[in-house]
């Protein structure tokens, strides 16, 4: 029962570098999206895939870019990367237009731009 | 962005205690949704709600859909070690789960 499977669980990085956040959802779900959270700002929607081959800015897109490789796996680049986007990444996947109680989050990723 | 206002943003209880969070909004929802948060793991959904002034529990927790469309209230009973966390409420009108807006959250702390 792996759900929703995200890589790496921690990262450290120097501002500039580049790095790639890896999503996998074994729930047979069309909908995949990626989110940040942060102090005192709850979930936002980076970007989000409503189906394969289909991608769409969220709230804070800036400095990211996404890649729906197939219908299980969606990753997040992060191609220059900014101690603002110091944060812990959720991965999630719904069912095709669900609402939020069919919506699945992975465990996070916390990443640290220094 | 959108947000919804959350509060309390902390609280720290003593163990059998009962707990009282809401959220408030400017815009009216459709759905109300409560997750949970457990340290280093990702957000859990206890309860959802679908029609205005609707009451829901599920075991220990009950939540509430305000009449107004535009807040949400989600009470704990009886406070045990294990509720410790992060609530979020959750609002959506239509449309796909990309449509979600989260509140701040509320971090819970209890003291055995």
């Amino acid at each position: 029962n792996a759900g929703v499977t995200q890589t790496p669980k921690f990262q450290v990085l120097k501002t500039g570098q580049s790095m790639t956040l890896q999503c996998a959802q074994d729930m047979n779900h069309n909908s995949m999206y990626w989110y940040r959270q942060d102090p005192g700002m709850g979930l936002r929607l980076i970007y989000y895939s409503a189906s394969e081959g289909t991608t769409d800015k969220g709230e804070v897109p800036n400095g990211y870019n996404v890649s729906r490789l197939n219908k299980r796996e969606f990753s997040l680049r992060l191609e220059s990367a900014a101690p603002s986007q110091t944060s812990v990444y959720f991965c999630a996947s719904s069912v095709t237009g669900g609402s939020g109680n069919t919506i699945y989050f992975g465990e996070g990723s916390w990443l640290t731009v220094v | 962005g959108q947000q919804l206002n959350q509060s309390p943003q902390s609280m720290f209880i003593q163990e059998g205690e009962d707990v009282s969070m809401n959220c408030t909004s400017s815009s009216i929802f459709n759905t109300w949704l409560w997750y949970k948060q457990d340290p280093g793991e990702g957000p859990v959904l206890l309860i959802a709600l679908y029609k205005a002034g609707e009451l829901t529990s599920n075991g220990r927790l009950t939540a509430q859909f305000g009449t107004t469309r535009k807040d949400s209230f989600l009470n704990i009973s009886a406070s045990i070690p294990s509720d410790v966390g992060i609530y979020f409420c959750a609002g959506q009108l239509g449309g796909g789960a990309q449509k979600l807006v989260f509140g701040q959250g509320t971090r819970l702390t209890i003291n055995p």
